[in-house]
């Protein structure tokens, strides 16, 4: 169904800390997942993906993990900056033969905010 | 440098009348996508397009046209059957998912639609 939310969950770090946003996927035949970041009044900027055939993919300073036996999906990122303040969503979309394929599905959005 | 522009960045629309949104891609990208966004919530797909000169509809279609001419250009018009216009329009592209598998899409700075 469609969320309708208009709070948006948040997370708030100290500069330096590690940070973790979790993301709960809906459909379990998708096969690839994605972590953007969004900042006021831009495009979402492409932060790291994954597919299904994987559990952990480390990128620069960021890790996404997948869990396909909860739908779970998390982004850590290390040693947080003031920077990395942002609203930062996952996606994930089907595997090849459906209508779908190639369709990204968005989650509501987290909220992260860097206190220095 | 090689990206996504959309334009222009504001957009004012009134009653009954029709808008077009554009979006210019020099990725070489064969899928472009277009998103809505409202305020605390994630990005729905209205229309994509995995190739000139054809597309499909998003989840959220009604109200909305558009066309694929060339590889690089693909405008998206809000007409006067959409009732609920305001809201920041997104452009994304990527490469084909038909070529090995879904991939990332990279995102414009978009538009933002009001009505007057």
């Amino acid at each position: 169904g469609e969320s309708v939310g208009l709070h948006l969950p948040t997370l708030s770090v100290q500069e330096g800390d590690n940070s973790i946003i979790n993301c709960a996927y809906s459909n379990s035949a998708s096969d690839y997942f994605i972590w953007y970041k969004q900042e006021s009044g831009k495009g979402p900027q492409f932060i790291i993906d994954i597919r299904s055939n994987m559990d952990k993919r480390q990128g620069q300073r960021v890790t996404v993990l997948l869990n396909k036996t909860v739908k779970h999906l998390s982004l850590q990122i290390a040693a947080t900056q003031p920077g990395d303040s942002a609203v930062y969503f996952c996606a994930e979309a089907l595997g090849a033969g459906g209508t779908s394929y190639g369709k990204l599905t968005f989650g509501q959005g987290t909220i992260l905010t860097v206190h220095p | 440098d090689g990206g996504i522009t959309q334009s222009p960045k504001y957009l004012f629309r009134k009653e009954g009348q029709n808008v077009t949104l554009s979006c210019e891609q020099n990725l070489n990208h064969d899928a472009m996508y277009w998103y809505r966004q409202d305020p605390g919530q994630g990005l729905r797909l209205i229309y994509y397009s995995q190739i000139v000169n054809d597309f499909q509809k998003g989840d959220i279609a009604e109200g909305y046209s558009v066309s694929r001419e060339k590889k690089e250009s693909f405008p998206l018009t809000v007409t006067s059957a959409q009732k609920n216009p305001t809201a920041f329009y997104l452009c994304a592209s990527s490469l084909s998912p038909r070529r090995g598998g879904n991939q990332p899409q990279h995102f414009g700075d978009g538009t933002r639609l009001s009505i007057l």
